[in-house]
């Protein structure tokens, strides 16, 4: 089992619908969640951190823990064309200072 | 502000040789960390410095090596090119240790041949 978890996609939304966007995670002992977006040939860029069980908001951008479920999501509301990138959820492991991350989910919002 | 700059951008070594990958922080940032990032995958970890000190280690051969300079700016060196190195190398940096999240440089594309 791998110890972050993506679906490579690619994920398919229309302009203005919601994307989700998924994570599962192996360490139960893992605290922090993030979500990367990374355009093709461009390095990645963080999009927001998560700690607490439940939801934050961010603009359109929405992340959702279930730590007893080891699951991480991102749900992009109103969804743009310039959405369209690679999402990578990264977990920061309990007691070292590594990111691990997921491969990747490939979304494609299509105007 | 300058965001995380990494030198060089571009390169290409053969098999066997040595390479210096150089990376400077955002400025009060204290935390350098390198990551490996294949195509279609997502990155690896490397290493990670805090305050000049290595604080963690990924599953790379001793051919990887890195250390902090005290300004905070950074080397990865690898030794012993295999072509199988051949990645985006990307270095990120955080005030802290991570916990916030780190900003990633622009990356250096190693090419092995």
């Amino acid at each position: 089992q791998k110890e972050v978890e993506q679906n490579s996609g690619p994920l398919s939304v229309p302009e203005g619908a919601i994307a989700s966007l998924n994570c599962t995670y192996s360490d139960r002992g893992s605290q922090s969640f993030f979500w990367y977006r990374q355009y093709s040939g461009k390095s990645p860029e963080l999009i927001m951190f998560i700690y607490s069980n439940g939801d934050k908001e961010d603009g359109r951008f929405t992340a959702q823990l279930n730590k007893a479920s080891q699951y991480v999501s991102l749900l992009i509301r109103d969804s743009q064309p310039s959405d369209s990138a690679t999402y990578l959820c990264a977990v920061l492991t309990s007691g070292t200072y590594k990111y691990i991350f997921g491969t990747g989910t490939r979304l494609k919002v299509l105007a | 502000d300058a965001g995380v700059t990494q030198s060089p951008t571009h390169l290409i070594k053969t098999r066997g040789q040595q390479v210096t990958l150089r990376c400077s922080p955002i400025s009060g940032h204290k935390s350098v960390s390198w990551y490996q990032q294949v195509l279609g995958q997502g990155p690896q970890f490397i290493f990670q410095y805090y305050e000049k000190e290595e604080r963690g280690r990924g599953n790379f051969p001793d051919r990887f090596s890195a250390r902090q300079f005290p300004n905070y700016s950074s080397e990865l060196n690898v030794n012993a090119l295999l072509l199988g190195d051949s990645a985006l190398y990307l270095c990120a940096s955080s005030f802290g240790t991570g916990g916030n999240g780190y900003t990633f440089g622009s990356g250096t594309r190693l090419t092995v041949v």
